[in-house]
């Protein structure tokens, strides 16, 4: 009953270190996304994939970059760490075409740079 | 001016009161709107979800769309202190390349008994 794991949950970095946000769900959905959410900002996509093999930006995708491993899995790499990205980040999975919006959430990876 | 907005709070209520949640949003291709719930350092979940305009029921919980107004609104009856979350609004529009959810800011809620 995992559904979405995202690792690792805590990471502190410094600035221009880099580092990649692994995420796996069990659940054989099609799409998977990546999302920030600050504090007054509220989440925001940063990329996001429909299918496996296709990756689409989101609306925040600078100083990212993402891999869709497999079905199962997305990964979001920070090539150089910038303090502006210390924040929480959450990825998603939902089946093709869920017209209901539901994306299922994993519990988040905090990541502060220093 | 944000394509979804909504009042941070934060809310606090007492046990058993009527919450009242709301969203405004500009976008007019929105056809498809929802209610997260997100516990503290926890992931948001799905809570309600409207296709249009319209009220829809689940137990102490109904979701309004008035897409004239462009005004979504969340209710919670005899409110709880298991209630206590951060609610987010989100939106879509139709079509199958439709993935993008616009999420307002959220408001945090607090249920004090």
């Amino acid at each position: 009953n995992a559904g979405v794991t995202q690792t690792p949950k805590f990471q502190v970095l410094k600035t221009g270190q880099s580092m990649t946000l692994q995420c796996a769900q069990d659940m054989n959905h099609n799409s998977m996304y990546w999302y920030r959410q600050d504090p007054g900002m509220g989440l925001r996509l940063i990329y996001y994939s429909a299918s496996e093999g296709t990756t689409d930006k989101g609306e925040v995708p600078n100083g990212y970059n993402v891999s869709r491993l497999n079905k199962r899995e997305f990964s979001l790499r920070l090539e150089s760490a910038a303090p502006s990205q210390t924040s929480v980040y959450f990825c998603a999975s939902s089946r093709t075409g869920a017209n209901t919006g539901e994306l299922f959430f994993g519990e988040g990876s905090r990541l502060t740079v220093l | 001016q944000k394509e979804v907005e909504q009042d941070p709070g934060p809310l606090s209520v007492p046990e058993g009161a009527i919450v009242s949640l709301n969203c405004t949003y500009s976008n007019s291709a929105f056809q498809y709107f929802m209610w997260y719930r997100q516990y503290s350092r926890k992931g948001p979940e799905l809570l309600m979800y409207t296709y249009s305009s319209g009220n829809k029921e689940d137990g102490r919980f109904t979701a309004q769309v008035d897409k004239s107004s462009k005004y979504i609104s969340l209710f919670i009856r005899d409110s709880q202190p298991s209630d206590s979350a951060t609610y987010l609004c989100a939106m879509k529009g139709s079509g199958a390349g439709s993935y993008q959810l616009t999420f307002g800011k959220g408001t945090k809620l607090s249920v004090i008994p």
